[in-house]
């Protein structure tokens, strides 16, 4: 069973800052099957990235994602006042899904 | 505007039932796979079932496996989870989501479209 790790845990950063966000799986995975969302405090979560690179529609291309193995990142160039939010990894294995645990962006 | 409305939620003691709904609008619901994620208070997202374009293939997280059953009517643009012998540990917010996939290209499209949640307490 693949396990998605994400790290780190919490990230403490100011606007401006730029975020780099990891998700490592546990065993090979397909890159066009993960994706990342967003989620806000009482809101559902919103799909940031999919197929591991590509922006969603009306995502700001300050956000980015890319992928190397089984290490996927999710990257933010320079953080505004709206992403600060908690981000998960997710993968679709053909019949599933599996999210990773979360990692939550905060101000410093 | 493209949205899926959640309801059906409640307080329901543990062995009770409980069907959630998921009605789309401003799309159409057969252009997407579906899908039923939760979040107990506090945790992070949970995958629980899908379902395909036309209903002819669902799928089951392993601590819902035996007791929900996803469904859906096109007809009607809506998706249902319904939920049998609820335990504490399901009490969650129910969200809804659509997506696409094409198994083909090995590519998913992530899901795009969201319900606003459901919320269901079991105790």
């Amino acid at each position: 069973e693949i396990v998605l790790t994400q790290s780190p845990g919490t990230l403490s950063l100011s606007p401006g800052e730029r975020a780099t966000l990891s998700c490592r799986a546990s065993q090979s995975v397909t890159s066009g099957y993960v994706a990342w969302y967003q989620q806000k405090p009482g809101q559902a979560p919103r799909l940031l990235i999919y197929g591991a690179s590509t922006r969603a529609t009306g995502i700001p291309d300050r956000f980015s994602g890319s992928a190397s193995g089984t290490d996927f990142t999710l990257t933010i160039s320079r953080l505004e006042a709206e992403d600060f939010a908690v981000y998960y990894c997710q993968q679709y294995t053909g019949s599933s899904f599996i999210f990773g645990p979360g990692t939550k962006v905060d101000i410093k | 505007e493209v949205q899926l409305v959640d309801s059906g939620g409640g307080l329901v003691q543990p062995g009770g039932s409980l069907r959630l709904s998921c009605e789309a609008s401003g799309f159409t619901l057969s252009a997407y796979a579906m899908t039923w994620v939760r979040q107990a208070p506090g945790k992070g997202l949970e995958w629980v079932s899908s379902i395909g374009y036309s209903g002819e293939d669902t799928y089951n997280g392993d601590s819902v496996k035996g007791r929900f059953t996803i469904s859906r009517d096109n007809s009607k643009n809506t998706v249902y989870l319904q939920m049998n012998s609820l335990r504490v540990e399901d009490t969650a917010v129910y969200y809804c989501a659509g997506y696409i996939v094409a198994p083909r290209r090995q590519y998913f499209y992530g899901m795009d479209v969201w319900g606003q949640g459901s919320t269901v307490t079991v105790s």
